[in-house]
């Protein structure tokens, strides 16, 4: 089974500042690992996605993440945030292609001028 | 850039109602899910379909809830009593098959079910 922990609900930070958002994944078999974006009234948008290839993965809007297995995170940064990441972001685990995606519960992410 | 679809945007049915939600898959695609999010909560898988099948399903889908690709291009969700626990943002996914690589699972804008 597979489960996603999100730490932070809510994250705030000042336009320019480094965004660092977490998350910290079960998983009883290899995962592959999601970061989806949701801007309000909208649909999942995929940022990045982690298929066991590169440990570092970089996405769109300057967004990266790191597979660190021995941490069970796959964190996601950004090194300069903009007032137009504010958004809510999700990271997903999933056990293989075709599988479900099992969802953390968000985190709120609020950029501030 | 293709995407996927979903009608109706928003959804408003009494207590009772059947409602059918629908989705345009993107057109190569042969992975369909449906995932709902109530308001405040997590994104929750509730079925997968393939082959003219359902792959796995949820607790959450129970005998009130279906789904059918009546015509070979809309995947639909059907809920044939509603309650008012159904109300929600229903989210269609599709995914295509890429060899032993993941399928990248892309989301339509949702359906925002309010049960009365």
């Amino acid at each position: 089974a597979q489960s996603v922990t999100q730490l932070g609900s809510h994250v705030s930070v000042s336009e320019g500042a480094l965004v660092l958002l977490r998350c910290n994944y079960s998983s009883s078999v290899p995962p592959y690992l999601f970061w989806y974006v949701q801007y309000p009234n909208q649909g999942l948008q995929l940022l990045l996605k982690y298929t066991s290839a590169a440990t570092l993965v970089k996405g769109i809007n300057g967004f990266e993440a790191e597979f660190k297995k021995s941490e069970t995170s796959f964190h996601l940064t950004k090194p300069s945030a903009h007032m137009s990441d504010a958004a809510e972001y999700f990271c997903a685990v999933s056990a293989k292609y075709g599988n479900k995606l099992v969802f953390g519960a968000g985190t709120i992410l609020r950029v501030k001028s | 850039e293709p995407e996927v679809t979903q009608t109706p945007s928003h959804q408003v049915t009494q207590m009772g109602q059947e409602v059918i939600l629908r989705c345009v898959p993107i057109s190569n695609h042969l992975y369909f899910y449906w995932y709902r999010q109530i308001l405040g909560q997590k994104v929750e898988f509730l079925v997968s379909f393939y082959n003219n099948e359902i792959s796995e399903k949820s607790e959450i889908f129970d005998d009130q809830f279906s789904v059918e690709r009546p015509d070979g291009s809309n995947f639909t969700l059907k809920i044939r009593s509603t309650k008012l626990e159904d109300s929600a943002m229903y989210f269609c996914a599709t995914a295509k098959l890429a060899g032993g690589s993941t399928d990248t699972q892309y989301f339509g804008p949702g359906t925002r079910l309010t049960v009365l």
